[in-house]
């Protein structure tokens, strides 16, 4: 199975600053690659997939980029609502569909 | 309006068997660009993806727990049920079914988990 590493695990930040978090794949995967937002006590939202399209309705602030092992996700000014845990997830066209272990960001 | 909604017990016993349902609204689960998918979450920790339904009924499973799961849909009823065998206190967690989508863009084609339940917490105790 592939497997992805999320890093950092765990950032502080403020708002209006500017994040990346990367997420790297134990093999290559191509695009096949989507970002998710959670907030506690709810699902998952999908904020990215095919590593780089935006899901409609999210900010344009969030943006994916990458290919093969290396991914990222940037927030290009953080806000308030934006606090929450992030997981990447692999989504070759057959499973299994592995997540990362997440990317709490926090306020710093 | 498209919807998914777990339900199920909330409370197991170790050894006993797990029966989730997710029902569906607002899609078809013959859709050839949908499917179904359960996931779950122990308390604190990361998602984990346990199995997929297409729309064809294929199916697929995670390989740490390929032995102890099945996952199953009645279109009529627009139903997905999974079940696991062997409960233990570990399998305490939120789980969630999610629609998976496919997005074509030639050559290829892209999936991606667009709409969750909200999740149903199951724990696991004696």
């Amino acid at each position: 199975d592939i497997q992805l590493t999320q890093s950092p695990s765990f950032l502080s930040a403020s708002v209006g600053d500017r994040v990346t978090i990367t997420c790297r794949a134990s093999q290559g995967i191509s695009s096949y690659l989507a970002w998710y937002q959670q907030k506690p006590g709810k699902a998952p939202k999908l904020l990215i997939y095919a590593a780089s399209t935006l899901q409609s309705g999210v900010p344009s602030r969030f943006s994916g980029s990458g290919s093969g092992t290396e991914f990222t996700l940037t927030i290009s000014s953080l806000q308030p609502e934006d606090f929450a845990t992030y997981f990447c997830q692999v989504l070759i066209s057959n499973p299994p569909w592995t997540f990362g272990q997440g990317t709490k960001v926090e306020i710093k | 309006q498209v919807t998914l909604k777990e339900s199920g017990p909330v409370l197991v016993k170790p050894t006993e068997t797990l029966t989730l349902t997710c029902t569906v609204s607002g899609f078809s689960l013959n859709n050839v660009k949908m499917g179904v998918s359960w996931i779950r979450q122990p308390p604190g920790k990361a998602l984990e993806w346990l199995a997929h339904i297409f729309s064809n009924d294929e199916k697929s499973y995670s390989s740490a727990l390929e032995s102890r799961l099945t996952i199953s849909k009645d279109t009529s009823k627009s139903q997905v049920v999974l079940t696991m065998t062997n409960m233990d206190p570990v399998d305490t967690a939120t789980y969630y079914c999610a629609r998976v989508e496919r997005y074509d863009s030639w050559p290829t084609s892209f999936w991606y988990f667009d709409l969750w339940g909200r999740g149903t917490l199951v724990t696991v105790s004696s």
